[in-house]
This record gives C-alpha cells, structure tokens and sequence, in this order.
C-alpha cells in the first residue's frame, strides 16, 4: 500500500530565503509526482508535475525533482516571498487514485 | 475555459441527514475523482468515474455513493451524515489517461452538526 509522508510538517523561515520540501513514497510504481498549494480554507493548485520518466520541473522560483527508485522528490523555492506562505502537498498517481502527502505548512516571514 | 466547478461552497447539515454535492469538470475532461479532506490532513481518495461507471474506490463506507451523467459532471452523495465527515470534498477532472494532470475544483465545505 502507497503512503507518501512529509518532512518537515511544519517550516517557518524568513523572507528571502531559499528552502527545501521533502516528500518520500514507498512504492515506486507511479505515473507521476505533482506538488500542489493550498492556501487556508481553500482548495488545491497545481505547482508542478513530473513525469515518472522525468527527473526535475521548474517554474519561475520553483524546482521539483524526483528520484523514482529512492522513493523521494523536493521542493526546492528559491528567494522565498510572505505570499509563498501555504500549505505544500505532494501527492502520486497510481493506477485510478492520486494519493496525497500530509503537507507542510510554510510561513515566511517579512 | 472554465476549470472545475464545485457546488454549493459552504453546507452545514446534521448528523443523520444526506448531503448531495456537485461537480462539473474542467471542458473537454472525461474522468472526476472525489476527494475528503479532513482539517489538517492530506485529501483522501473517495472514488473514481469514468463513462457513468465507478472505476476505482478508495477506503470508504457505502454511505458514500457517487454519480456521473452523460456530460460528465458528478455527484458526490452522503447518507446518514456523521460529526466525522465534516470535511473539505474535493473534486478533480482529468483525461481518462493517469498521466494527465487533475486539475481540482475549489471544493465543498461540508459541516455537520
């Protein structure tokens, strides 16, 4: 049975700081990896999405990699602003179901 | 392009009642996945439809039961509603091909009293 877990649950760092979001997996079968945002109350979106063939994504100051046969991908945020503050979520796609990671919830503090 | 569309937003029922929600995919979608997400925790996968049918369930009782019509929106149902299904419902759209992205709807807060 897939399970994707999070570390850190919780991360406070100051504006302008580059951080790192971790996410393991314990089955490597996957057909992809994606990272999500939620802010408080609010319903997901979509930061990024790798493919199990592929190794990195990157948008803008985001960075995404996935290491398949080590079960782990990160979230790498460069520069990081007050309005990144959220709740990161990753989540793999198996066969019919998207099974999520517990999140991280970031503040950035100005 | 419309994305996903979640109704209603906000819901407050009693325990014993039945809610419905609805969901209407992103154009051009085929597939909707329903998902609960209780406070603080990661969505949780409810079940899957693809062409009217349930494809795929995940780790719920029968109290929960779906829909999906010809033009691809879905209903989420729940019967017998408890204090611990007060959660976030997420609905999410893809193409019935895994690789493609799901693309989620804002949700429906459902709380029961």
């Amino acid at each position: 049975k897939q399970e994707v877990t999070q570390i850190p649950a919780a991360l406070s760092v100051p504006e302008g700081e580059n951080l790192v979001l971790n996410c393991s997996f314990t089955d490597s079968a996957i057909y992809n990896l994606q990272w999500f945002r939620q802010d408080p109350g609010k319903g997901l979106t979509s930061l990024l999405l790798i493919q199990s063939s592929q190794r990195e994504q990157t948008s803008g100051r985001l960075n995404a990699s996935l290491d398949k046969s080590s079960g782990r991908s990160t979230l790498y945020i460069a520069a990081s602003q007050p309005g990144d503050s959220a709740t990161y979520l990753c989540a793999v796609s198996e066969y019919d179901k998207v099974i999520f990671g517990p999140g991280t919830s970031l503040s950035v503090i100005p | 392009d419309a994305g996903v569309t979640q109704s209603p937003t906000h819901l407050i029922k009693t325990r014993g009642q039945q809610v419905t929600l609805r969901c209407s995919p992103k154009s051009g979608h085929d597939t909707v996945s329903w998902y609960q997400q209780a406070l603080g925790q990661g969505p949780q996968f409810i079940f899957q439809y693809y062409e009217e049918e349930e494809r795929q369930r995940g780790n719920f009782p029968d109290r929960f039961s779906g829909h999906q019509f010809p033009n691809y929106s879905s209903e989420l149902n729940v019967n017998a509603l408890l204090l611990g299904d007060s959660a976030l419902y997420l609905c999410a759209s893809s193409l019935v091909a895994i690789q493609e992205t799901q693309y989620f709807g804002p949700g429906t807060r459902l709380l029961v009293l």
